[in-house]
């Protein structure tokens, strides 16, 4: 099945360091979202993009919706221990369909 | 209360015997979702519904079936449930070109 390329797949970052990961896809998308995934709970939205070229910050949180309408990013500054977790991309099928097409995550370690 | 709630939260079966995830919503959307998470792979839809006359396979649909009893509910059936079904199900739904928002999800084991 079609996945999103996520990057990195983990990472291990100090307290306080930024952090950045990015979602490629081979097929333009309408709509980027970004959520974590707590262990053993569901993924909860972070950010919905709906425009080529978006950039949209929830608190210390900030994602842009490339220009290519390919690509997403999402920067996390200032990390701290509780942004421990699996973070996912998800484009939105433009096909009509509206599905929802997930990358494979990233998994953040925070070390105090 | 959550308003994406999947029951039950946790469940064991046996191979063979069919199982019944449930999921209502108390959001109003209209479009409603089941994937399948494992370990490395992200989530994989199996199935999707955009009405309650609507049903639409997803990718992995294989071995799976759901019903839509009404705009708030949707079910997922395993009707002779095998051990590479275990996995995390999650049940989603959303507006119209708008963001999913997930349940807590059901973790099924398969023994």
């Amino acid at each position: 099945g079609q996945q999103l390329n996520q990057s990195p797949q983990s990472m291990f970052i100090q307290e306080g360091e930024d952090v950045s990961m990015n979602c490629t896809s081979s097929s333009i998308f309408n709509t980027w979202l970004w959520y974590k995934q707590d262990p053993g709970e569901g993924p909860v939205l972070l950010i919905a993009l709906y425009k080529a070229g978006e950039l949209t910050s929830n608190g210390r949180l900030t994602a842009q919706f490339g220009i290519t309408r390919k690509d997403s990013f999402l920067n996390i500054s200032a990390s701290i221990p509780s942004d421990v977790g699996i973070y996912f991309c998800a484009g939105q099928d433009p096909s009509g369909t509206y599905k929802y097409i997930f990358g494979t995550g990233t998994r953040l370690k925070v070390l105090a | 209360d959550a308003d994406v709630t999947q029951t039950p939260r946790n469940r064991i079966t046996k191979t063979g015997k069919r199982i019944m995830l449930e999921c209502s919503q108390t959001k109003g959307h209209d479009r409603m979702y089941w994937y399948r998470q494992d370990p490395g792979l992200g989530l994989r839809l199996i199935y999707y519904s955009f009405d309650v006359k609507d049903i639409n396979k997803g990718e992995i649909s294989d071995g799976y079936s759901v019903s839509r009893q009404a705009q708030a509910k949707f079910s997922l059936s395993l009707e002779s449930a095998i051990p590479n079904q275990t996995a995390l199900y999650f049940c989603a739904t959303s507006d119209a070109g708008r963001e999913a928002f997930f349940g807590q999800g059901t973790r099924l084991t398969v023994v």
